[in-house]
Order: structure tokens, then sequence, then C-alpha cells
């Protein structure tokens, strides 16, 4: 069966630090991969999303970038953040881009706090 | 406008009630379309997809008009653990899966 790992589940940075953030996913090859974001009290916002090795979509411009160095690993990174990234963050898969119904399924999340 | 939008309530019902989720998408290429459920602090779990036909999974009944580019929750018999947020998800399929969650709907529901 399939599981996605997600670490590490807190963080506490500093402005003006760098991060980085990584997903696995065991089970699948070529998932479609995800990174969300959630501020507090807030919907799901879709950062990145990748159908293969070093293709990636951004969805908004920002300070954060994402990188898929192998099949199954996503990695969410930032050279500088600031107090605006603290949120929620969320790795997901699904099933291939021809599954066009497949549904995503979530690692645990990252609850970054930016001071 | 936002490409999924939903009532963020809170919906505040009695135990037993039965309680509705509306959601609208703008594109109309969505391709597929589901349910999750996301506990406070949690990461989102799937509950259903959404069929054309409609379709149903004990007392969740998901319906989608394709037409309307509308999208409906229906829980009978709400339980205590029904208490959550409900988000609506779209998938705007063409040359990769672009899937987008609305900003969800909070239901508690009370003894």
């Amino acid at each position: 069966s399939q599981t996605i790992h997600q670490w590490p589940a807190t963080l506490v940075q500093p402005v003006g630090s760098p991060l980085s953030l990584e997903c696995t996913v065991e089970g699948t090859s070529n998932p479609n991969l995800y990174w969300y974001r959630q501020a507090a009290g807030r919907g799901l916002q879709l950062l990145f999303y990748s159908v293969g090795i070093g293709q990636i979509s951004s969805e908004v411009p920002q300070n954060l970038s994402a990188s898929r160095p192998q099949d199954r690993q996503f990695i969410l990174s930032s050279k500088k953040l600031l107090l605006s990234d603290s949120g929620f963050y969320l790795c997901a898969w699904s099933l291939p881009h021809n599954s066009y119904n497949s549904p995503l399924h979530f690692g645990n999340g990252t609850r970054l706090t930016v001071t | 406008r936002k490409e999924v939008e939903q009532d963020p309530g809170p919906f505040n019902v009695p135990e037993g009630a039965t309680v509705a989720f509306n959601c609208t998408y703008s594109n109309s290429a969505s391709q597929s379309f589901f349910w999750y459920r996301q506990d406070c602090r949690k990461e989102p779990k799937l509950l259903m997809s959404v069929y054309s036909s409609g379709n149903e999974d004990g007392r969740f009944t998901a319906q989608l008009n394709r037409a309307s580019q509308y999208i409906s929750l229906l829980i009978r018999d709400s339980k205590l653990s029904d208490s959550a947020t409900y988000l609506c998800v779209v998938n705007i399929y063409s040359s990769a899966s672009k899937i987008i969650f609305g900003s969800g709907t909070r239901l508690s529901i009370r003894p």
C-alpha cells in the first residue's frame, strides 16, 4: 500500500533563515506531488505541483521554491523566510496525471512558525 | 473570482439534523470532484468522490450539476463526530492534475 512521509511535524524558524521541508512517497510510481499551505483559520492554498522528476508548476509568486530530485521525493525550500510564511504545510500525492479521478492523499503536515 | 467557492459557515445544528453544503466552481474544464473532511489542526482526509450521477455513502450523499458548476454534500442524521470543516475539491485536469480546494465550511453538531 502507498504511504507518504512528511517531516518535520513542527518547526520554529527565525525570519530570514532558510527552509527545507521534505516529503517522500512509497508504494507507487510516478505520482503527482503537491505542496499546499494553510494559514491559520484559512483554506488550503496550492503552492506547487509536479507530474514528474524536475517538472514543477508554481501557482503563486512567493519566496518559496520546490524541487523533485527523485520520482517520489518532493522538497519545499526558501532561502529567507518571512513572517507571512508561517502556516501548516501539507504534502500530498495522487495517481499519475492520466488518472484524473484519483483523489489526493496527504501527509501529516508541518506546522511552521516564523518568529 | 475564486476557482472554488464555499459558504464558510459555521453551521451549528443539533444532533440528528440533516445539513447540506454547497460549492461552486468556475472552470468548466474541471474533471473530477471530491469532498474532504478536516479536523482541527489535522490534515484533510477524503470523505467521498462526487460522480455525475450522484452517489451515496451511508449518511452522506454527494451531487454534481455540471451545467450549473455546482456540487453539494448532504449529511443525514448528523452525529457529534461529524463536527469538522468540509472542503470542496476540484481537479482541473488538463495536461496535469491541478487540484484546488475551497476554503471550507465549518460544521458544529451540538448535543
